[in-house]
Protein backbone atom coordinates (compact mmCIF):
# COMPACT_ATOMS: atom_id res chain seq x y z
CA UNK A 1 0.00 0.00 0.00
CA UNK A 2 1.01 2.75 -0.88
CA UNK A 3 1.93 5.48 2.32
CA UNK A 4 1.51 9.23 1.24
CA UNK A 5 0.48 9.47 -2.80
CA UNK A 6 0.17 12.51 -5.50
CA UNK A 7 -2.44 12.43 -8.19
CA UNK A 8 -1.54 13.60 -10.90
CA UNK A 9 2.00 12.27 -11.33
CA UNK A 10 2.09 14.33 -14.02
CA UNK A 11 0.37 17.75 -15.22
CA UNK A 12 0.98 19.80 -18.29
CA UNK A 13 -1.02 22.95 -18.67
CA UNK A 14 -1.08 26.58 -20.45
CA UNK A 15 -0.65 29.81 -18.84
CA UNK A 16 -3.82 31.43 -16.77
CA UNK A 17 -5.51 28.23 -16.05
CA UNK A 18 -6.30 26.79 -12.50
CA UNK A 19 -5.28 23.39 -11.55
CA UNK A 20 -4.93 21.06 -8.40
CA UNK A 21 -3.22 18.69 -6.93
CA UNK A 22 -4.43 15.67 -4.58
CA UNK A 23 -2.65 13.91 -1.70
CA UNK A 24 -3.59 11.43 0.25
CA UNK A 25 -1.24 9.73 3.83
CA UNK A 26 -2.61 6.51 5.08
CA UNK A 27 -0.21 6.42 7.72
CA UNK A 28 -2.49 7.82 10.40
CA UNK A 29 -0.73 11.23 10.17
CA UNK A 30 -1.75 14.40 12.19
CA UNK A 31 0.57 16.73 9.76
CA UNK A 32 1.21 17.53 6.28
CA UNK A 33 2.60 19.43 3.88
CA UNK A 34 3.98 20.60 0.52
CA UNK A 35 7.26 21.40 -0.84
CA UNK A 36 8.52 22.70 -4.35
CA UNK A 37 11.34 21.05 -6.11
CA UNK A 38 12.79 23.52 -9.07
CA UNK A 39 14.46 22.49 -12.09
CA UNK A 40 17.63 22.94 -10.08
CA UNK A 41 16.43 19.99 -7.42
CA UNK A 42 15.96 22.96 -4.49
CA UNK A 43 13.57 22.16 -1.99
CA UNK A 44 11.45 24.15 0.15
CA UNK A 45 8.75 24.13 1.92
CA UNK A 46 5.41 26.14 1.05
CA UNK A 47 2.57 25.02 3.87
CA UNK A 48 1.89 22.74 6.82
CA UNK A 49 -1.36 21.45 8.16
CA UNK A 50 -1.92 19.91 11.36
CA UNK A 51 -5.41 18.62 12.38
CA UNK A 52 -6.59 20.70 9.53
CA UNK A 53 -5.16 23.97 10.85
CA UNK A 54 -2.52 25.91 8.77
CA UNK A 55 0.70 25.67 10.50
CA UNK A 56 3.33 27.03 8.06
CA UNK A 57 2.82 29.47 5.20
CA UNK A 58 5.23 30.11 3.39
CA UNK A 59 5.64 33.31 1.05
CA UNK A 60 3.95 32.15 -1.42
CA UNK A 61 1.93 34.07 -3.92
CA UNK A 62 -1.61 34.31 -2.84
CA UNK A 63 -2.52 31.99 -6.29
CA UNK A 64 -1.66 28.86 -4.33
CA UNK A 65 -4.48 27.67 -1.95
CA UNK A 66 -3.57 25.11 0.03
CA UNK A 67 -6.85 23.02 1.58
CA UNK A 68 -6.87 20.23 3.74
CA UNK A 69 -10.44 18.15 4.02
CA UNK A 70 -9.76 15.78 6.64
CA UNK A 71 -6.03 14.89 8.76
CA UNK A 72 -5.68 12.69 5.68
CA UNK A 73 -6.22 14.95 2.43
CA UNK A 74 -4.10 18.02 1.75
CA UNK A 75 -4.78 19.25 -1.80
CA UNK A 76 -3.24 22.35 -3.65
CA UNK A 77 -5.20 24.55 -5.79
CA UNK A 78 -2.78 26.72 -7.83
CA UNK A 79 -5.26 29.83 -10.25
CA UNK A 80 -3.76 31.57 -12.72
CA UNK A 81 -0.52 29.15 -13.67
CA UNK A 82 2.47 31.15 -14.56
CA UNK A 83 5.66 29.58 -16.57
CA UNK A 84 7.61 29.99 -13.35
CA UNK A 85 5.19 27.81 -11.30
CA UNK A 86 6.56 24.66 -13.52
CA UNK A 87 8.07 22.47 -11.05
CA UNK A 88 8.14 19.00 -8.90
CA UNK A 89 5.19 19.40 -6.22
CA UNK A 90 5.97 16.97 -3.08
CA UNK A 91 3.48 16.23 -0.38
CA UNK A 92 4.69 14.63 2.94
CA UNK A 93 3.14 13.93 6.09
CA UNK A 94 4.41 13.23 9.81
CA UNK A 95 3.17 12.26 13.02
CA UNK A 96 4.00 14.72 16.30
CA UNK A 97 6.48 13.14 18.86
CA UNK A 98 8.14 10.55 16.06
CA UNK A 99 11.12 13.19 16.27
CA UNK A 100 8.72 14.77 13.08
CA UNK A 101 10.10 11.92 10.52
CA UNK A 102 8.49 12.77 7.27
CA UNK A 103 7.32 10.91 4.57
CA UNK A 104 7.10 11.90 1.05
CA UNK A 105 4.76 11.08 -1.99
CA UNK A 106 5.98 10.46 -5.04
CA UNK A 107 5.74 14.08 -6.32
CA UNK A 108 3.26 15.93 -9.04
CA UNK A 109 5.54 17.36 -12.09
CA UNK A 110 3.74 20.61 -13.09
CA UNK A 111 4.97 21.96 -16.76
CA UNK A 112 3.61 25.11 -17.66
CA UNK A 113 3.29 25.78 -21.29
CA UNK B 1 16.98 30.87 11.37
CA UNK B 2 18.08 27.36 10.42
CA UNK B 3 20.66 26.63 7.23
CA UNK B 4 22.17 23.92 5.74
CA UNK B 5 24.84 23.88 3.35
CA UNK B 6 26.11 21.02 1.20
CA UNK B 7 29.73 21.27 -0.29
CA UNK B 8 29.86 20.09 -3.41
CA UNK B 9 27.15 19.80 -5.95
CA UNK B 10 28.23 16.67 -7.39
CA UNK B 11 30.61 13.79 -5.93
CA UNK B 12 31.49 10.92 -7.86
CA UNK B 13 33.38 7.67 -6.86
CA UNK B 14 34.51 4.55 -8.27
CA UNK B 15 32.38 1.37 -7.25
CA UNK B 16 33.46 -0.29 -3.89
CA UNK B 17 35.19 3.34 -2.31
CA UNK B 18 34.40 5.39 0.59
CA UNK B 19 31.56 7.85 -0.19
CA UNK B 20 31.96 10.86 1.65
CA UNK B 21 28.72 13.64 1.34
CA UNK B 22 29.34 17.21 3.18
CA UNK B 23 26.93 18.77 4.98
CA UNK B 24 27.73 21.71 7.80
CA UNK B 25 24.10 23.28 9.53
CA UNK B 26 22.92 26.57 11.11
CA UNK B 27 21.33 26.43 13.89
CA UNK B 28 19.90 28.37 17.01
CA UNK B 29 19.02 25.71 18.71
CA UNK B 30 19.71 21.93 19.55
CA UNK B 31 18.96 20.67 15.83
CA UNK B 32 17.21 17.89 14.37
CA UNK B 33 18.93 16.52 11.05
CA UNK B 34 18.02 14.17 8.59
CA UNK B 35 19.77 12.92 5.22
CA UNK B 36 17.32 11.92 2.22
CA UNK B 37 18.16 10.48 -0.77
CA UNK B 38 15.87 10.89 -4.06
CA UNK B 39 15.96 8.47 -7.01
CA UNK B 40 15.52 9.82 -10.33
CA UNK B 41 11.85 10.21 -11.07
CA UNK B 42 10.66 9.54 -7.18
CA UNK B 43 10.12 11.05 -3.92
CA UNK B 44 12.81 11.44 -0.82
CA UNK B 45 13.44 8.26 1.32
CA UNK B 46 14.94 9.16 4.50
CA UNK B 47 18.36 7.39 4.73
CA UNK B 48 18.85 8.80 8.50
CA UNK B 49 18.14 10.89 11.21
CA UNK B 50 20.10 12.39 14.51
CA UNK B 51 17.46 13.85 16.83
CA UNK B 52 20.03 14.71 20.00
CA UNK B 53 20.43 10.99 21.01
CA UNK B 54 23.86 9.03 19.44
CA UNK B 55 26.28 11.33 17.74
CA UNK B 56 27.00 8.62 15.18
CA UNK B 57 23.82 7.55 13.53
CA UNK B 58 23.49 4.43 11.31
CA UNK B 59 20.88 4.41 8.72
CA UNK B 60 19.76 2.05 5.83
CA UNK B 61 21.65 0.54 3.13
CA UNK B 62 25.23 0.50 5.33
CA UNK B 63 25.17 4.64 5.04
CA UNK B 64 25.44 6.32 9.01
CA UNK B 65 26.34 10.16 9.60
CA UNK B 66 28.10 11.79 12.74
CA UNK B 67 26.93 14.82 14.38
CA UNK B 68 29.83 17.29 15.36
CA UNK B 69 28.69 20.30 17.38
CA UNK B 70 31.88 21.70 17.33
CA UNK B 71 31.86 21.75 13.77
CA UNK B 72 28.55 22.14 13.38
CA UNK B 73 28.52 18.96 10.75
CA UNK B 74 26.80 16.09 9.53
CA UNK B 75 28.82 14.70 7.09
CA UNK B 76 26.95 11.55 5.81
CA UNK B 77 29.45 8.38 4.95
CA UNK B 78 29.43 4.53 3.60
CA UNK B 79 32.06 2.36 3.59
CA UNK B 80 31.62 0.98 -0.06
CA UNK B 81 29.90 2.25 -3.03
CA UNK B 82 27.31 0.39 -5.17
CA UNK B 83 26.17 1.45 -8.27
CA UNK B 84 22.43 1.84 -7.09
CA UNK B 85 23.59 4.62 -4.34
CA UNK B 86 23.86 6.40 -7.53
CA UNK B 87 21.33 9.36 -6.55
CA UNK B 88 21.04 12.83 -5.71
CA UNK B 89 21.36 13.21 -1.61
CA UNK B 90 19.83 16.26 0.69
CA UNK B 91 20.57 17.32 4.38
CA UNK B 92 17.86 19.03 5.98
CA UNK B 93 18.13 20.57 9.67
CA UNK B 94 14.21 20.95 10.94
CA UNK B 95 12.61 23.97 13.05
CA UNK B 96 9.90 22.55 15.03
CA UNK B 97 6.74 25.14 14.78
CA UNK B 98 3.84 23.97 16.41
CA UNK B 99 3.50 20.06 15.79
CA UNK B 100 5.11 20.63 13.11
CA UNK B 101 8.53 20.35 11.54
CA UNK B 102 9.70 23.20 8.70
CA UNK B 103 12.67 21.04 6.99
CA UNK B 104 15.42 23.37 5.71
CA UNK B 105 17.20 21.90 2.93
CA UNK B 106 20.77 21.99 1.67
CA UNK B 107 20.80 22.75 -2.48
CA UNK B 108 21.61 18.62 -2.84
CA UNK B 109 24.74 16.56 -4.13
CA UNK B 110 24.45 14.48 -7.40
CA UNK B 111 26.19 11.23 -6.11
CA UNK B 112 27.55 9.28 -9.17
CA UNK B 113 29.27 5.86 -9.21
CA UNK B 114 32.14 4.73 -11.90
CA UNK B 115 32.30 0.98 -12.80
Amino acid sequence: DTAVSQTPKYLVTQMGNDKSIKCEQNLGHDTMYWYKQDSKKFLKIMFSYNNKELIINETVPNRFSPKSPDKAHLNLHINSLELGDSAVYFCASSQAGNSYEQYFGPGTRLTVT
Amino acid sequence: AQSVTQLGSHVSVSEGALVLLRCNYSSSVPPYLFWYVQYPNQGLQLLLKYTSAATLVKGINDFEAEFKKSETSFHLTKPSAHMSDAAEYFCAVSDRIQGAQKLVFGQGTRLTINP
